[in-house]
């Protein structure tokens, strides 16, 4: 059974680095598969923020890309992702998932993120 | 980036009527298509992948359609535990994007 569970600071100032883990089981990141992030202001739509596979292949959304970076350490199941010089319009739901071909089929809870001084 | 439109951006239903929203790509992305649904304070839900293909354990009711640019999820016979919002998703090129969203709630 695949899980996914996400973990960081609920609360982050402005200007401040953002760093979320997501830690899975069910599946290893040493073939065939990856773990992707997505978040969700308040009320608004999903954003696709970044994608790791297990070759280690990085995707990044360009708009977001210049401040984010994506790692994983296979050996304990984790994805981490940093965003830098955080700012309220970056408060939001961040969610991790697991892709498949065309989507995400297991996703984790989410982890709300506030952005204020 | 590939631009995801969906119309229409609500829609009031009742138990038992059918619902169609539409999904609309801004250049051809084949089949890679998915459809989500999400409820208040929860992750979404995969539903349709590949355009048409009923995600395991996904009740029959919902089926996706259409190809290239045009895609469309239908809900049929809509029940209780449908009144959420639903996203459609491309997956052809990066960065993945996301439509707007199409909220079904209870007329």
């Amino acid at each position: 059974q695949i899980t996914l569970k996400e973990s960081g600071p609920t609360l982050v100032k402005p200007t401040q680095t953002l760093t979320l883990t997501c830690t899975f089981a069910g599946f290893s990141l040493t073939s065939g598969v990856g773990v992707g992030w997505i978040r969700q202001p308040p009320g608004k739509a999903l954003e696709w923020l970044a994608l790791i596979y297990w070759n280690d292949d990085k995707r990044y959304s360009p708009s977001l890309q210049s401040r984010l970076t994506i790692t994983k350490d296979t050996s304990k199941n984790q994805v981490v992702l940093t965003m830098t010089n955080m700012n309220p319009m970056d408060t939001a739901t961040y969610y991790c998932a697991h892709p498949i071909r065309t989507g995400f089929d297991y996703w984790g809870q989410g982890t709300l993120v506030t952005v204020s001084s | 980036d590939i631009q995801m439109t969906q119309s229409p951006p609500s829609v009031s239903a009742s138990v038992g009527d059918r619902v169609t929203i539409t999904c609309r790509a801004s250049q051809d992305i084949g089949g890679w298509l998915v459809w989500y649904q999400q409820k208040p304070g929860t992750a979404p839900k995969l539903l349709i992948h590949d355009a048409s293909i009923l995600q395991s354990g996904v009740p029959s009711r919902f089926s996706g359609s259409g190809s290239g640019t045009d895609f469309t999820l239908a809900i049929t016979s809509l029940q209780p535990d449908d009144f959420a919002t639903y996203y459609c998703q491309q997956a052809h090129n990066f960065p993945f994007t996301f439509g707007p969203g199409t909220k079904v709630d209870i007329k």
